[in-house]
């Protein structure tokens, strides 16, 4: 199975500044024959199913607000939100999806306000 | 807009089985290539993907529970099951179904269902 590692496991960032989520693989989940990551990160508030942010590690889903961004190829891959805002408060986790199964998730990272 | 709801007893006794239904609007499952699945969540804890299946009925399981999960579709309901067997108290857990989609990942998720494994 592909182990995906997160760090930090929790940020405390102020209002409008830049918050920035690592995490690595054990093994690259880049196809080349497509030159696509198969690495996506999700967005969990409290008492929420998770959200959908980016796929291919740098696809921001449709509606998802551009102060989201992912970055990264091969086994390092980064989540940046430019400038926190008050509703970005919530665990955030990466998934990779590179065939075969099994899926699996980062351990998550939660992210307050200072 | 695609909608999937998870259905069935928030309450499992020990050594029995956990069956949940995921319910899904908005989309037939026999068109597209999605898969379909089921992931959980012990409280306060992450996520763990438990399996999923194809329309067709074609499935791929998590190597950590295969030997206790079955799941299953119902495409003249538009549903799928997930069946786990021999239950303990670390099965509790809350459980979504989503849509496996393989551009993208995740794309659709329930609201979850918590189930308790308790005597």
């Amino acid at each position: 199975d592909i182990v995906m590692t997160q760090s930090p496991d929790s940020l405390a960032v102020s209002l409008g500044e830049r918050a920035t989520i690592n995490c690595k693989s054990s093994q690259s989940v880049l196809y080349s024959y497509n030159n696509k990551n198969y690495l996506a990160w999700y967005q969990q508030k409290a008492g929420q199913p998770p959200k959908l942010l980016i796929y291919w590690a740098s696809t921001r889903e449709s509606g998802v607000p551009d102060r989201f961004s992912g970055s990264g190829s091969g086994t390092d891959f980064t989540l940046t939100i430019s400038s926190l805002q008050a509703e970005d408060v919530a665990v955030y986790y990466c998934q990779q999806y590179y065939d075969p199964p099994p899926w699996t998730f980062g351990q998550g990272t939660q992210v307050e306000i200072k | 807009q695609v909608q999937l709801q998870e259905s069935g007893p928030g309450l499992v006794k020990p050594s029995q089985t956990l069956s949940l239904t995921c319910t899904v609007s908005g989309d037939s499952m026999t068109t597209g290539t999605y898969y379909w699945s089921w992931i959980r969540q012990p409280a306060g804890k992450g996520l763990e993907w438990i399996g999923r299946v194809f329309a067709s009925g074609n499935t791929n399981y998590n190597p950590s529970l295969k030997s206790r999960v079955t799941i299953s579709v119902d495409t003249s309901k538009n549903q799928f099951s997930l069946k786990l067997n021999s239950v303990t108290a670390a099965d509790t857990a809350v459980y979504f179904c989503a849509r496996d989609n393989r551009a993208k990942g995740f794309d659709y998720w329930g609201q979850g269902t918590l189930v308790t494994v308790s005597s």
